[in-house]
């Protein structure tokens, strides 16, 4: 069972306002990936870490999130802006960071902006 | 680029039926293919990962292998329970970039008692 944590399980914001969660990795993971998923179960990927380092991140993220992994720290996402479009579920997941290796996924943070 | 095709949207069965969930994909390199099961209000749940130095994969009464040749990879299970019911989803790890995963669109798996 994944042992992923993140904080909140439900989050409501008005459009224009920010909108923060956070994410503890598996203890040991050194990469963590966040994901959208909306409703329709379309997944997003939207940007990952290799401990305290951006390691890839789309478009979209990187003009309208802000997220890090600090040490000893969760790690977080926050959107600057929030939109009616960004309501879905934000998905947390860790890994060991090999190709091959499994990523675990917390059970997410459901954003509904109204 | 990258992609996963998985066609069964909606699957319902009886309990004890034989489940048969299919997909298909495209990579540029040797895949690492994985089944994800997510229960309502939940996060997906690793079910099974299939390389190609392991064809095949079997946890929780579930079986997944691929067929290179075919570029499809299917899940099954012999005799489905009520407790079965949820989303599957397949899931191929990127050729490129850092790994992220590319998902198919997800099979909702209803199992009536």
């Amino acid at each position: 069972n994944s042992k992923v944590i993140q904080t909140p399980r439900y989050l409501v914001k008005g459009q224009g306002q920010k909108a923060k969660m956070r994410c503890i990795p598996e203890k040991g993971h050194p990469v963590v990936f966040w994901y959208q998923q909306n409703k329709n179960n379309e997944f997003k990927f939207l940007i990952n870490f290799q401990n305290q380092e951006v390691l890839q991140q789309i478009d979209m993220t990187e003009k309208r999130f802000s997220a890090e992994c600090p040490s000893n720290s969760p790690c977080s996402l926050e959107i600057q802006s929030s939109e009616a479009g960004d309501s879905a579920l934000y998905l947390c997941a860790s890994t060991l960071g090999d190709r091959n290796a499994e990523q675990f996924f917390g059970p997410g943070t459901r954003l509904t902006v109204l | 680029g990258d992609s996963v095709t998985q066609k069964q949207g909606q699957v319902t069965l009886s309990e004890d039926d034989f489940l048969f969930i299919n997909c298909t994909y495209s990579t540029t390199t040797y895949p690492t293919l994985l089944w994800y099961v997510q229960y309502l209000g939940q996060g997906p749940q690793l079910l099974l990962k299939v390389t190609t130095a392991n064809n095949k994969g079997i946890s929780r009464g579930f079986e997944a292998t691929y067929d290179k040749g075919t570029t499809s990879f299917h899940l099954q299970k012999a005799s489905v329970q009520e407790s079965d019911s949820a989303v599957y989803f397949c899931a191929l790890v990127a050729s490129s970039g850092s790994w992220q995963l590319i998902f198919g669109s997800g099979t909702q798996l209803t199992v009536m008692p």
